[in-house]
């Protein structure tokens, strides 16, 4: 069965900083991968997925095959992306189930 | 577009009894998902309909967990009797189709609290 680990639960920088959230999954076929976001009293939404290979919010994610990751990285975090971040997975074919890692928080300090 | 709807938003029960949670997708959203959210742990899927059928289940505890989409709409999920184990946030989803690269569409979720 498929697995995503988010190997941290908190991570706090300072305003300007790098971030990078990390994923892991474990999956012999071809995943398709995804960030999803949940902000202070807001519900759950997608920040951005593996095919659009999009920028969102200047946050950047490359799924790298070999090392089965999919790390979610900002140059320069602001204290509007304090969140929880949540890695996702759907695998390509059958039912697609979503599978969601348990998140990892992110705290952005001015 | 009006985003999924959840009802109710918070419900407080004691152990044994039951209760259910109603959900309204997206319209024209073919697809609907359950998802328990313990707190501090990620969204485990409960149970996945595709119209009114059901695609997987094989996470829904179904000694106690029962969930329906009669008309291919909207959805109700069903715990009879609760345990205490069962407190969390219900979060209910939605997606056009069921595609691998489909994104979800989240409601703003029902907390159970069970004592």
């Amino acid at each position: 069965a498929q697995r995503v680990t988010q190997p941290e639960k908190l991570l706090s920088v300072f305003k300007g900083a790098p971030v990078e959230l990390k994923c892991n999954y474990s999956y012999s076929g071809s995943p398709e991968l995804f960030w999803y976001v949940q902000y202070s009293r807001q519900r759950l939404q997608l920040l951005l997925r593996h095919i659009s290979r999009e920028s969102i919010k200047g946050f950047t994610a490359d799924l790298n095959k070999g090392e089965t990751s999919f790390h979610l990285k900002k140059p320069f975090a602001q204290e509007e992306d304090s969140a929880m971040y949540y890695c996702a997975l759907r695998i390509a074919g059958g039912s697609y189930i979503p599978t969601f890692g348990r998140g990892t928080s992110l705290i952005v300090h001015p | 577009e009006a985003g999924v709807a959840q009802s109710p938003r918070y419900k407080i029960i004691e152990k044994r009894q039951s209760v259910a949670f109603w959900c309204n997708p997206i319209s024209g959203h073919a697809t609907l998902y359950w998802y328990q959210q313990i707190l501090g742990q990620g969204p485990k899927l409960l149970i996945q309909f595709q119209n009114n059928g059901v695609v997987d289940d094989s996470q829904l505890p179904k000694d106690r967990f029962s969930a329906e989409r009669l008309k291919g709409v909207d959805s109700t999920l069903k715990i009879q009797p609760a345990k205490l184990e069962d407190s969390a946030v219900y979060l209910c989803a939605s997606s056009p189709h069921a595609g691998g690269d489909e994104k979800l569409f989240f409601g703003s979720g029902t907390q159970l609290s069970v004592l």
